[in-house]
């Protein structure tokens, strides 16, 4: 079993749709989730980075962290064809660990005009 | 201009040779790392280095090799026994702080194709 899963898509919505991207993970030391943005060919973006349950938004972009159920998710709100891209989760362990920084699957995301 | 400058862009090897794909960072960060990633798949872990002449490997580190002997330069050598190298490596770094670690960010990453 992977360490960290993630629906790899493709999930195709219209223009404005919210669109919801999920992450499970196994590790109970994971303690820093990050979502990053990927363009085809470029570096990933960083979009969120959270280390505590509950929600974060910046602008159109909510992170939700449940560690008691092992699920993380980022909401797009009002989506835009320049959302199309691959999201990746991301997750490390707190600070007694070895550094790590684990990888979900990626989703790739298509918001059509 | 701060950031993470992966070179070059692209890189051709061919059967049996090593490369080296370089990978330097002026953001003063304490840990670096180098993943894998193949068409339609996530990164995957190579090799990370926390503090300078140290590093761990990752999860398929067999075949690559590197080395820390400066903060802000972490390179990586594809050697000729990784079977498959062809294709996008990516380099990350980060700061370690007295509560862990913050959000990583990456280079714009090497492509490598065997011919």
């Amino acid at each position: 079993q992977k360490e960290v899963e993630q629906d790899p898509g493709p999930l195709s919505v219209p223009e404005g749709a919210i669109v919801s991207l999920n992450c499970t993970y196994s590790n109970s030391a994971f303690q820093y989730f990050m979502w990053y943005r990927q363009y085809s060919r470029k570096g990933p973006e960083l979009l969120m980075y959270t280390y505590s349950s509950g929600n974060k938004e910046d602008g159109r972009f909510t992170a939700q962290v449940d560690k008691s159920s092992k699920y993380i998710s980022l909401f797009i709100r009002d989506s835009q064809p320049s959302d199309s891209a691959t999201y990746l989760c991301a997750m490390g362990e707190g600070s007694s660990n070895t550094g790590k920084l684990i990888f979900g699957q990626g989703t790739t995301l298509q918001v059509k005009p | 201009d701060g950031g993470i400058t992966q070179s070059p862009k692209y890189l051709f090897r061919k059967e049996g040779q090593n490369v080296t794909l370089s990978c330097e960072q002026n953001l003063n960060h304490d840990a670096m790392y180098w993943y894998r990633q193949d068409p339609g798949q996530g990164l995957r872990l190579i090799y990370y280095s926390q503090i300078v002449n140290d590093f761990q490997k990752g999860d398929i580190a067999e075949g690559y090799s590197v080395s820390r002997e400066k903060k802000e330069s972490f390179p990586l050598t594809v050697t000729s026994a990784q079977k498959n190298p062809t294709a996008f490596y990516l380099c990350a770094s980060r700061f370690i702080t007295r509560g862990g670690y913050t959000e990583a960010f990456f280079g714009q990453g090497t492509r490598l194709t065997v011919v």
